[in-house]
């Protein structure tokens, strides 16, 4: 299994108070991404990373922001959780240029807004 | 942007019958086709994928077919195990863009009966 785990992996947390996920990996993969997976919606992208520094939004960006100080963590960060946020938050990496540019994911952290 | 369509949304057989699970995509320049495989707890699994210089793929129970002037592929199991059911997304992107930025289907929950 790809290197990559995920902080917390459950969260309870009350409308309003700030929430920051992480994932870590130890691939030294570049490129990291954040999901957020809802019934009937599949896996919607976040936001995504490119490198140090680097990073772009995704389709459902709106209330979340990210950071990426070293290669091998990427936060995602609610500054005002709200009940709409409540789902499970998946990471994901991949290793592009380097082997078959597959995307790994991470197992999960389950947030519930109140 | 792309779109990416799935069906059905559950599938029920009898282990040992073969299951079939559509996508249809709606953007002609997507040519990277994976198909993730999703137990109940954790994170999603590559379990293969194809290229659109690819018409069909096969590992051992596992195919997967792709009609690009049609834009839909299909995932086949054959000789269904009860360990086969799970939740599998299809999946596709535009490689030529360098690193995967995927769009999901919304998920088929296959359910193995002994």
């Amino acid at each position: 299994d790809a290197g990559i785990t995920q902080s917390p992996r459950h969260k309870v947390t009350e409308t309003g108070t700030p929430v920051t996920l992480r994932c870590h990996q130890t691939e030294n993969h570049r490129y990291m991404y954040w999901y957020r997976q809802d019934p009937g919606h599949g896996l919607r992208l976040i936001h995504y990373s490119y490198g140090v520094k680097d990073t772009d939004k995704g389709e459902v960006s709106d209330g979340y922001s990210v950071s990426r100080s070293k290669t091998e963590d990427f936060l995602l960060t609610l500054e005002s959780a709200t009940s709409s946020q409540t789902s499970v938050y998946f990471c994901a990496i991949n290793g592009y240029p380097v082997g078959n540019n597959e995307q790994f994911f991470g197992p999960g952290t389950r947030l519930t807004v109140l | 942007g792309e779109n990416v369509e799935q069906h059905p949304s559950t599938l029920s057989v009898q282990e040992g019958d073969s299951a079939v699970i559509k996508c249809t995509y709606s953007d002609s320049a997507s040519n990277y086709f994976p198909w993730y495989k999703q137990e109940l707890g954790k994170g999603p699994q590559l379990i293969i994928d194809i290229r659109s210089n690819v018409g069909e793929k096969k590992d051992q129970r596992i195919a997967v077919t792709l009609n690009k002037t049609a834009k839909h592929f299909s995932l086949h199991i054959t000789e269904t195990q009860p360990e086969d059911s799970a939740v599998y997304f299809c999946a596709a992107s535009n490689r030529d863009t360098g690193f995967q930025k995927l769009v999901f289907g919304t998920g088929t929950r296959l359910l193995v009966s002994p």
